[in-house]
Order: structure tokens, then C-alpha cells, then sequence
């Protein structure tokens, strides 16, 4: 199966800008979703496809793709955004269709 | 409200079954594959397994294959995940999700393409394997 790899960690001053990464092979083939996980909660889906929000996700929350690489922005950091944030994919690398997650970024907002 | 409801998890010792349950609400369940996805203590999220809509098409991570099985019953809008031959690394939060599939059709000649998310999470059922 494929994987998709994360910064396990990231800091960004309030206010400031910050991009996450997500890195592998099956964004060659499938757009990425984001999600953003608060300690004791489920996630929440915050980005997906090209770059779209669910509704009540503020615009500060953006995505995008280049290749195998697709990264999560924030603009305009608060320090409600400090959570851990996951991307996933659809994965066909094997005899099936499943998922894959990446291993999740901590972000930390000064 | 859209809502998905886990139920089921408990202590059960190491080689032992356990059968989730996940009831939807709010949307039309028959409609939509579901997933579950676990996370194990302060780590990160794992997908388990997916089902489609009307139940032909159900696959499995590798670690939880022929150990697990998948099911739902579009009748009682429930999703179920029978856990057998529990292991101490099943320990986790299970998860179920709903997963979307919006078809994007450009402007020809651009191909279509597909965008694959879950945007509809439970709160969990925690499963503890331990002697």
C-alpha cells in the first residue's frame, strides 16, 4: 500500500501564514483531503479536492497540488487553528481501492 | 442533522471478538460507502475498511484482513465491524465515515476527475484489547 508522508511537527506565529505538507505517490492519481483533529474530538474535514471547504470551514483554509505534493495553508493563523491536521487519499496501489492517511501534523500556534 | 453514532467498543481480551455498530441519521444512508478508521493511543489515524453503498464492493487494510469483517444494513441505516482474534494493537478510537464522491466534469476535451473525502464523522467507540 502507498503512504503519505507528513512534518510531524510545525509552528507558526499568530496571525502569520503556514503550509503543511503531504507527501506520496498516490497524489499522483488522487486529489487530497484534509482534515483537522483537536485533542479528544474527530476529525474534521477542513480541504478536499482541488481546493474546496466544506461549509463553516473559514477561508483562511486553502489547498493545493503540484505532482505528488499536496499542502494545506493557513492564512492568517488563530490560535484555535493549533490541532493535529491529517491528509489522506484514495489508495490503488494494491489489488484493491482503499485509503490512506498520512501520520499527522501538530501544529502550534505561538 | 447529518450524524453518525458509534457504539460497541469495551475491554476484551487478546484474542477475543467485539462488534461495532454505527448508526447514521440525518442523510440518506443507502447512498453513501462508509469507512471505518481508527487511531490508536496518541497516534494517528488508520483507515480499517470501506464499504459501498449497496455492499458489492468492501475492502480491508492489510492488518486488519481476514481478522475483521465489514457490513450495513441500509434498512436499519446501520454500519457494523465485527472485530475477531483481537490483538493488543487493535487497542484504538474507531471511527465511522462517510465517504463523498463528487465527479468533475470540465470543459472537453479535459478528462473527468474525482474528488474522495469523508465529511462526516462519528465521536468514536474505543476498543481496549488487553489480558
Amino acid at each position: 500500500s502507498s503512504e503519505l508522508t507528513q512534518d510531524p511537527a510545525v509552528s507558526v506565529a499568530l496571525g502569520q501564514t503556514v503550509r503543511i505538507t503531504c507527501q506520496g505517490d498516490s497524489l499522483r492519481s488522487y486529489y487530497a483531503s484534509w482534515y483537522q483533529q483537536k485533542p479528544g474530538q474527530a476529525p474534521v474535514l477542513v480541504i478536499y479536492g482541488k481546493n474546496n471547504r466544506p461549509s463553516g470551514i473559514p477561508d483562511r483554509f486553502s489547498g493545493s497540488s503540484s505532482g505528488n505534493t499536496a499542502s494545506l495553508t493557513i492564512t492568517g493563523a488563530q490560535a484555535e487553528d493549533e490541532a493535529d491536521y491529517y491528509c489522506n487519499s484514495r489508495d490503488s496501489s494494491g489489488n484493491h481501492l482503499g485509503w490512506v492517511f498520512g501520520g499527522g501534523t501538530k501544529l502550534t500556534v505561538l | 442533522e447529518v450524524q453518525l453514532v458509534e457504539s460497541g467498543g469495551g475491554l476484551v481480551k487478546p484474542g477475543g471478538s467485539l462488534r461495532l455498530s454505527c448508526a447514521a441519521s440525518g442523510f440518506t444512508f443507502s447512498s453513501y460507502s462508509m469507512n471505518w478508521v481508527r487511531q490508536a493511543p496518541g497516534k494517528g489515524l488508520e483507515w480499517v475498511s470501506s464499504i459501498s453503498s449497496s455492499s458489492s464492493y468492501i475492502y480491508y487494510a492489510d492488518s486488519v484482513k481476514g481478522r475483521f469483517t465489514i457490513s450495513r444494513d441500509n434498512a436499519k441505516n446501520s454500519l457494523y465491524l465485527q472485530m475477531n482474534s483481537l490483538r493488543a494493537e487493535d487497542t484504538a478510537v474507531y471511527y465511522c465515515a462517510r465517504e463523498e464522491l463528487i465527479v468533475v466534469v470540465p470543459a472537453a476535451p479535459s478528462p473527468s476527475y474525482y474528488y474522495y473525502y469523508m465529511d462526516v464523522w462519528g465521536k468514536g467507540t474505543t476498543v481496549t484489547v488487553s489480558s
